[in-house]
């Protein structure tokens, strides 16, 4: 069955402090996995989009690793800031399909 | 150039009665795809226009349905709603459709829908 399980479920860091968060998939066969930013009240924002040859993308202080043989990714968050506080959430998409599998998203909170 | 914009923010109905909610796309964006948001299931796919077509459906009842206009606004509309049915709604606009990694979908602010 395809999955997509993220961990921790959620998370609170201290301003300043770095953090990464978990994606593990069982989607196969695989075509794209997207890392999305919710904020409180807002729709989903997207951060990055990597395809199986990718392996690390970047965006401002977000790097997502996508390590395809054992189907994980992860989004390190550096120097995170007041405004990183939300729901992060982690999609795979079925390669044959084009079908979107969504995680259940990891809630993070950054305090001063 | 202005966002995805959904309308309304935020509804309450009840139960039996019937909903429409609508969605403007990106200028120039001839996708738009629904889902539904709740903190138990997450993020569900309801399905996808493409030029006034239904390209993809996710796995909701016949009470979901959706169009797409001429000018790529797309209306969702619920049917003999359940309480089951409160949720935020979704809208996202690309350029092309499907899911492809060069396809970037932007969200909009969704509307919050409450059926009491």
């Amino acid at each position: 069955k395809n999955q997509v399980e993220q961990s921790p479920q959620s998370l609170i860091i201290l301003e300043g402090k770095n953090c990464t968060l978990q994606c593990n998939y069982t989607v196969s066969p695989f075509s794209n996995l997207r890392w999305y930013k919710q904020d409180t009240g807002r729709g989903p924002v997207s951060l990055t989009i990597m395809t199986f040859s990718e392996n690390t993308k970047s965006n401002g202080r977000y790097t997502a690793t996508l390590d395809a043989d054992t189907k994980q990714s992860s989004l390190h968050i550096t120097a995170s800031q007041l405004s990183d506080s939300a729901s992060y959430i982690c999609v795979v998409t079925a390669g044959n399909t084009g079908k979107l599998i969504f995680g259940q998203g990891t809630t993070l909170q950054v305090k001063p | 150039k202005a966002g995805v914009t959904q309308t309304p923010r935020y509804l309450i109905k009840t139960r039996g009665q019937q909903v429409t909610l609508s969605c403007s796309p990106i200028s120039g964006h001839r996708s738009v795809s629904w889902y539904q948001q709740t903190p138990g299931q997450g993020l569900q796919f309801l399905f996808e226009y493409f030029s006034e077509t239904q390209r993809n459906k996710g796995n909701f009842p016949g009470r979901f349905s959706g169009r797409q206009f001429s000018n790529s606004r797309s209306e969702m509309n619920v049917s003999t709603l359940e309480l089951g049915d409160s949720a935020l709604y979704l809208c996202a606009s690309s350029l092309d459709s499907g899911t492809g990694a060069k396809n970037i979908q932007y969200f909009g602010a969704g509307t919050r829908l409450s059926v009491l």
